[in-house]
């Protein structure tokens, strides 16, 4: 079966650095999103992952390695916006997205 | 602004009652996605179209129907809601499929209970 494994809650402070793991299991593999989903609301694109390596986009980069089935989140400067859940998604060898089911990040002052 | 717009954000329905929930999009975008997603679940994929080319997921409930009559419109027909259909349901939107890099873009939701 297709596996995506994230933590499901996660703890930081506002002006820290987090890091948000996502492990997976899939039939093929055609690209990783991130997106964040605010309480109540639609999840929102993050970020996209097809090679190895971190792409960096402001306060949020993203990391892969295929050949570990790995990925994550890196949140830095942590503001109390950013709590939210964030959602590590695989799009398989059909190009179907698969989904996990999302890390709840709580932001502390 | 292009945008994925969803009605009503919010509905109330009786058990065994139909409901249809409608998607309409401005971005022009040839695929159009139906998701349920319960409480801390990651999204479950319901129905896709490809331009006008529907395609129904395998274990989507007989329950659940769809229409896309143009391709700025998609709607979500549930004939008899059940207590278990009570979710978010997401509609989002994608350029083209079959692509690696063609990223979905989702509406603002809408709130099933079923009373």
């Amino acid at each position: 079966g297709q596996n995506i494994d994230q933590p499901t809650e996660m703890t930081a402070t506002e002006g820290a650095i987090v890091q948000i793991n996502c492990t997976y299991q899939t039939s093929g593999f055609n690209g990783l999103f991130w997106y964040q989903q605010h309480a109540g609301e639609a999840p929102t694109f993050l970020s996209y992952n097809v090679l190895d390596g971190l792409e960096e986009k402001g306060r949020f980069s993203s990391f892969l390695s295929r050949s570990k089935g790995y990925s994550y989140l890196l949140l830095k400067e942590l503001q109390m916006k950013d709590s939210a859940s964030y959602l590590c998604a695989v799009k398989d060898s059909n190009y179907q997205l698969i989904w996990g089911a999302g890390t709840k990040l709580i932001i502390k002052p | 602004d292009a945008m994925v717009i969803q009605n009503p954000r919010y509905q109330v329905t009786q058990f065994g009652k139909p409901v249809t929930l409608s998607c309409s999009q401005t971005l022009n975008h040839n695929v159009m996605y139906w998701y349920q997603q319960k409480s801390s679940q990651a999204p479950k994929l319901l129905f896709h179209y490809y331009d006008k080319d529907f395609n129904n997921e395998a274990d989507t409930p007989d329950n659940f129907q769809s229409r896309r009559p143009n391709t700025s419109f998609c709607f979500l027909d549930i004939r008899s809601p059940g207590l278990g259909d009570a979710a978010m349901y997401l509609c989002a939107t994608s350029m083209v499929a079959g692509v690696g890099t063609d990223t979905q873009y989702f509406g603002p939701g809408t709130r099933l209970t079923v009373l």
